[in-house]
């Protein structure tokens, strides 16, 4: 069965600092993977989709970047933080195009 | 570019009541599917459908992909406490990479 994992599960960052949150993806090859951020009692905001290796589409300019180095990993990077940049983010995964979308258990980033 | 009207916004409900949300679009999707996020969770699928006209049960939960192919809708029958949570509805299409995210119902519980 696949798993997608994420992590850290918190995060409290001063301003300023470099960011660099993982997901991984296990019992699938070639996933479309997805970085997603949501800020608090508010909806999902699409940040990053890839569609395979070093094939990023960014969704919204901003402070963020993104990177796929392997086929099942995913990364989220930042190399000076904005308190802007608090949220709660999101790894997905799925098989394909018209294919189910799941989720990883998120980070909690505070930016202080 | 595509968007989903996901009502309503918020619910307070009593416990034992039935629960109805709703998801609009101006355009066509194929698919249709409702999440259920807990708080500081990633969302979890509660029911995928593919089928114009299509009606799934997943235990107190039942959803419709309507005729039109442009709206959804997600029934919860008896609710309990821990069907608090957001609920999301999104659409996808044959040949689109992105997955589109209704902006969420909170339902709220009263024991």
């Amino acid at each position: 069965s696949q798993t997608i994992h994420q992590w850290p599960a918190t995060l409290v960052q001063p301003v300023g600092s470099p960011l660099s949150l993982e997901c991984t993806v296990e019992g699938t090859s070639n996933p479309n993977l997805y970085w997603y951020r949501q800020a608090a009692g508010r909806g999902l905001q699409l940040l990053f989709y890839s569609i395979g290796i070093d094939q990023i589409s960014s969704e919204v300019p901003q402070n963020l970047s993104a990177s796929r180095p392997q086929d099942r990993q995913f990364i989220l990077s930042s190399k000076k933080l904005l308190l802007s940049d608090s949220g709660f983010y999101l790894c997905a995964w799925r098989r394909g195009e018209n294919e189910k979308l799941f989720f990883g258990s998120g980070t909690q980033l505070s930016v202080l | 570019g595509q968007q989903l009207n996901q009502s309503p916004q918020s619910m307070f409900i009593q416990e034992g009541e039935d629960v109805s949300m709703n998801c609009t679009s101006s355009s066509i999707f194929n698919t249709w599917l409702w999440y259920k996020q807990d708080p500081g969770e990633g969302p979890v699928l509660l029911i995928a459908l593919y089928k114009a006209g299509e009606l799934t049960s997943n235990g107190r939960l039942t959803a419709q992909f309507g005729i039109t192919r442009k709206d959804s809708f997600l029934n919860i029958s008896a609710s309990i406490p821990s069907d608090v949570g957001i609920y999301f509805c999104a659409g996808l299409n044959t040949g689109g990479f992105k997955t589109i995210f209704g902006a969420g119902t909170r339902l709220f519980v009263k024991a």
